[in-house]
């Protein structure tokens, strides 16, 4: 069963304004963590933000913001402002534990985005 | 710290072939990932490794691959042998299992097969 899921193949978006990119999950587990990941056309994968299932507070990193509804079991992505730079491949990933004693990160299959001048 | 290092960058073979894919994990870390992507099937974690031990291999495709673990600061992937449908981006990743546990990426290897 999917355990990520991210609706959005593609989006564009005008430079300077926001962008939310969806995010649900699916776990049965009450301890995870929610991350996401950059991924530039040069393939890298870079680290974004994490949530923690117990973290009260929705979680920051400069433009990046992380709605969490765990109710809805939904993690979105917010990139404020957005620059040229940030066109790239976004992806929502969960690790399901500590329950499980598995650390393993399941991924979605990504949202393009492209940033317009 | 340099990050996780993976080599070779690009890896263009003829089917039949043997492949090794190798992996430097951040010194520390004590858990290592193997992922394999695709345009099709996404980001897959082939296997893992918690302490040079292999945990989870569920995600290997088949006998054909294999893994390994000898010490904390390498890793390989080895496809023996080799088929076109293997071609992929490989990317290894490692964490320190604690706290946030995000994982580091390497740069990935571009694997070809023809």
């Amino acid at each position: 069963a999917q355990k990520i899921t991210q609706t959005q193949p593609g989006m564009f978006v005008q430079e300077k304004e926001a962008v939310t990119l969806d995010c649900t999950y699916d776990t049965s587990d009450q301890s995870y963590g929610l991350f996401w990941y950059k991924q530039p056309s040069s393939g890298e994968m870079i680290f974004l933000i994490y949530q923690g299932s117990y973290d009260e507070q929705n979680a920051t990193e400069g433009r990046y913001s992380l709605n969490f509804q765990k109710a809805r079991k939904s993690a979105n992505l917010v990139i404020s402002a957005s620059q040229l730079g940030d066109s790239a491949m976004y992806f929502c990933a969960m690790r399901e534990g500590p329950r499980s004693n598995d650390y393993k990160l399941s991924f979605g299959a990504g949202t393009t985005v492209t940033v317009r001048a | 710290d340099a990050g996780v290092i993976q080599s070779p960058r690009h890896e263009v073979t003829e089917m039949g072939q043997e492949v090794t894919l190798r992996c430097k994990p951040i010194s520390g870390h004590n858990s290592l990932f193997w992922y394999r992507q695709t345009m099709m099937r996404g980001l897959e974690l082939l296997i893992y490794f918690n302490n040079n031990v292999p945990i989870d291999d569920s995600g290997m495709p088949e006998d054909r691959f294999s893994a390994k673990m000898p010490n904390a600061s390498f890793s390989t992937l080895k496809i023996q042998p080799s088929e076109p449908r293997d071609s992929a981006v490989y990317f290894c990743a490692s964490s320190q299992r604690q706290g946030n546990e995000k994982l580091f990426f390497g740069s990935g290897t571009q694997l070809s097969v023809l």
